[in-house]
């Protein structure tokens, strides 16, 4: 089974906010990350957070750690139609492997 | 442009043939890595390199083969011993061994065996 878990669909409307959520297994997880994937295309980085760090803002997104519950969330603000995507969130669990969540589709609409 | 490319983005393998799945990276990283993603399920990772010459198993290395005969280049072949490889692959680098070195991903690779 997977060792970071993810809602696999999320819908929001247009302009209303976005909150994708991911809990993940490792304690010593240092970083975190949020990928975005369109279609047919490759991942890209998002952001990441480290584990000493309970928020970080950059631009509309949002991310809140929850180190005690092992639990990640990505808010989007002002959800727009080119936010449609996957998002998958990540663990690095040790020097070089990054363990992946399922992704969350997410589907704007108007 | 620097970036991560991937070759070609649709592949057709019929049963029973080898197939090698291009990745060139022109960051000057280090690392590179291969996954494999399937509908519903994470990224799992293939293979992996630390730097030239050197490449390690992964989670699901069976049935796969790489190189790292140069710093740009990670060449993944899928071999007919892989039971089922119809699945979109994914190439990354990143320009260290390391937790939270970012990793730059290609557009990947649709491979479909007919």
């Amino acid at each position: 089974g997977e060792d970071v878990e993810q809602s696999l669909f999320l819908s929001v409307r247009e302009g209303d906010s976005s909150v994708i959520n991911c809990t993940y297994t490792d304690s010593s997880s240092t970083y975190l990350y949020w990928y975005k994937q369109e279609p047919g295309a490759g991942l890209q980085l998002l952001t990441y957070i480290f584990s000493n760090m309970d928020m970080k803002q950059d631009q509309r997104l949002t991310v809140l750690l929850n180190k005690k519950d092992k639990h990640l969330s990505l808010r989007i603000a002002d959800t727009q139609t080119g936010d449609s995507a996957i998002y998958f969130c990540a663990e690095s669990l040790n020097d070089y492997k990054l363990s992946f969540g399922a992704g969350t589709t997410v589907t704007v609409r108007a | 442009d620097g970036g991560i490319t991937q070759s070609p983005k649709y592949l057709f393998r019929k049963e029973g043939q080898n197939v090698t799945l291009s990745c060139e990276q022109n960051l000057n990283h280090d690392a590179m890595y291969w996954y494999r993603q399937d509908p519903g399920q994470g990224l799992r990772l293939i293979y992996y390199s630390q730097i030239v010459n050197d490449f390690q198993k992964g989670d699901i290395a069976e049935g796969y083969s790489v190189s790292r005969e140069k710093k740009e280049s990670f060449p993944l072949t899928v071999t007919s011993a892989q039971k089922n490889p119809t699945a979109f692959y994914l190439c990354a680098s990143s320009i260290q061994w390391g937790r939270g070195t970012e990793a730059f991903f290609g557009q990947g690779t649709r491979l479909t065996v007919v």
